[in-house]
């Protein structure tokens, strides 16, 4: 079957770097995806690797290892709006999204 | 980015009463519309999908007579709640795509909150 593993839910201190990590198993790859949704509100976009290394955008970073199954979100500077889900999904073979559970990051002054 | 326009943002219905949620690609022309539910500190999980003048596929487990999806346009998709219960209250968000290969990013509308009473 198909699989989407992250942590339930991360604590960090504002100002600090947190990484999100997310493992997946998935009939065929076309891209992975992280998504941030705060409380009550729909995902916004964060990122999308297909090929393997890192992606950098401001404050946000994605990596993959395609051979891994394995990617994760680092978060820098992180500040107290930073607290959120992060959702991390697949594109498999079909160009469906198969989604992880999300991971609850509690962000602490 | 691409913007897709969800309405109403919030419902409240009597049990018993259809609800019709609509999504809207303002700017770009969605051949792929996906409809999820989200229940409180859950995941994503998918309903259905829907391609422009096709009818949609639905999930497992998912009764397509009770979710009623159109999607007779490029720019607009509806989901129908036929016959609300208060076990259908959730979280309802629409997301769309150019499909395929070229879908890398989806664009999700801002959800609609449906509370049955």
């Amino acid at each position: 079957g198909q699989n989407i593993d992250q942590p339930t839910e991360m604590t960090a201190t504002e100002g600090a770097i947190v990484q999100i990590n997310c493992t997946y198993q998935t009939s065929g790859f076309n891209g992975l995806f992280w998504y941030q949704q705060h409380a009550g509100e729909a995902p916004t976009f964060l990122s999308y690797n297909v090929l393997d290394g890192l992606e950098e955008k401001g404050r946000f970073s994605s990596f993959l290892s395609r051979s891994k199954g394995y990617s994760y979100l680092l978060l820098k500077e992180l500040q107290m709006k930073d607290s959120a889900s992060y959702l991390c999904a697949v594109s498999d073979s079909n160009y469906q999204l198969i989604w992880g559970a999300g991971t609850k990051l509690i962000i602490k002054p | 980015g691409a913007v897709v326009s969800q309405h109403p943002s919030w419902v409240i219905c009597k049990s018993g009463t259809s609800v019709k949620i609509e999504c809207r690609s303002l700017d770009f022309q969605a051949t792929t519309m996906f409809w999820y539910r989200q229940f409180p500190k859950q995941s994503l999980m998918l309903m259905a999908t829907s391609n422009e003048g096709s009818k949609a596929t639905y999930e497992q487990g998912v009764e397509k007579d009770k979710f009623l999806i159109n999607h007779a346009s490029l720019t607009l998709s509806t989901l129908t709640v036929t016959s609300a219960h208060p076990e259908d209250s959730s979280f309802y968000i629409c997301s769309a795509g150019t499909g395929g290969e070229l879908n890398t990013e989806a664009f999700f509308g801002q959800g609609t909150r449906l509370t049955v009473v």
